[in-house]
């Protein structure tokens, strides 16, 4: 059973990075694609961009360069860091499996990160 | 960016109704397209993929179809369990956007 699982602080400041690490458990991180998607409360989701084994990066324009996505063979983690962060940046942050590329069939419980001072 | 735009945003009904949701893409993207449903406080779950193929698992009351611009995911006998909200997702090219969201409430 493959399970997901987001960690990193709840509050981060304005202009600051943010930082969220995922860990995987019952799947090789080698062996797929990572997701982060995100969604403000009430709001609908907003796909971060994805990942396959640090070679192959896809994100999200609309970051204007902001995010970098990272994976850590050896903890069978991926991370994500969202530099010069507002309140706008304020959500949940999932991170998901992306089976072929495109699906996303396994998803962790999802961290909320609030941007404030 | 593709635009996807669902309707209704909301919709009430009844245990044992049948309800079709759309989902308009605002440009072809052929069957790329996928179904999650998300319940308050948790994480989207995977219904369907390829716009008509059911995941393993998800009963089959579930129904999806369509192609190019215009997509359908029907419930044909609402259970309790479904009331939630209901997001398409589009996968033909980058970055994948979802839909609004749908919001199935009990009548």
């Amino acid at each position: 059973q493959v399970q997901l699982q987001e960690s990193g602080p709840g509050l981060v400041k304005p202009s600051e990075t943010l930082s969220l690490t995922c860990t995987v458990s019952g799947d090789s991180i080698s062996s797929f694609y990572w997701s982060w998607i995100r969604q403000p409360a009430g709001k609908g989701l907003e796909w971060i961009g994805r990942l396959f084994n640090s070679a192959t990066a896809d994100y999200n324009p609309s970051l204007k360069g902001r995010v970098t996505m990272s994976v850590d063979m050896s903890k069978n983690q991926l991370s994500l860091n969202l530099t010069s962060v507002t309140a706008a940046d304020t959500a949940v942050y999932y991170c998901a499996r992306a089976t072929s590329g495109w699906v996303h069939d396994y998803w962790g419980q999802g961290t909320l990160v609030t941007v404030s001072s | 960016d593709i635009q996807m735009t669902q309707s209704p945003s909301s919709v009430s009904a009844s245990v044992g109704d049948r309800v079709t949701i759309t989902c308009r893409a605002s440009q072809a993207i052929s069957t790329w397209l996928v179904w999650y449903q998300q319940k308050p406080g948790k994480a989207p779950k995977f219904l369907i993929y390829g716009a008509s193929s059911l995941q393993s698992g998800v009963p089959s009351r579930f129904s999806g179809s369509g192609s190019g611009t215009d997509f359908t995911l029907t419930i044909s006998s609402l259970q309790p369990e479904d009331f939630a909200t209901y997001y398409c997702q589009q996968a033909s090219s980058f970055p994948w956007t979802f839909g609004q969201g749908t919001k199935l409430e009990i009548k």
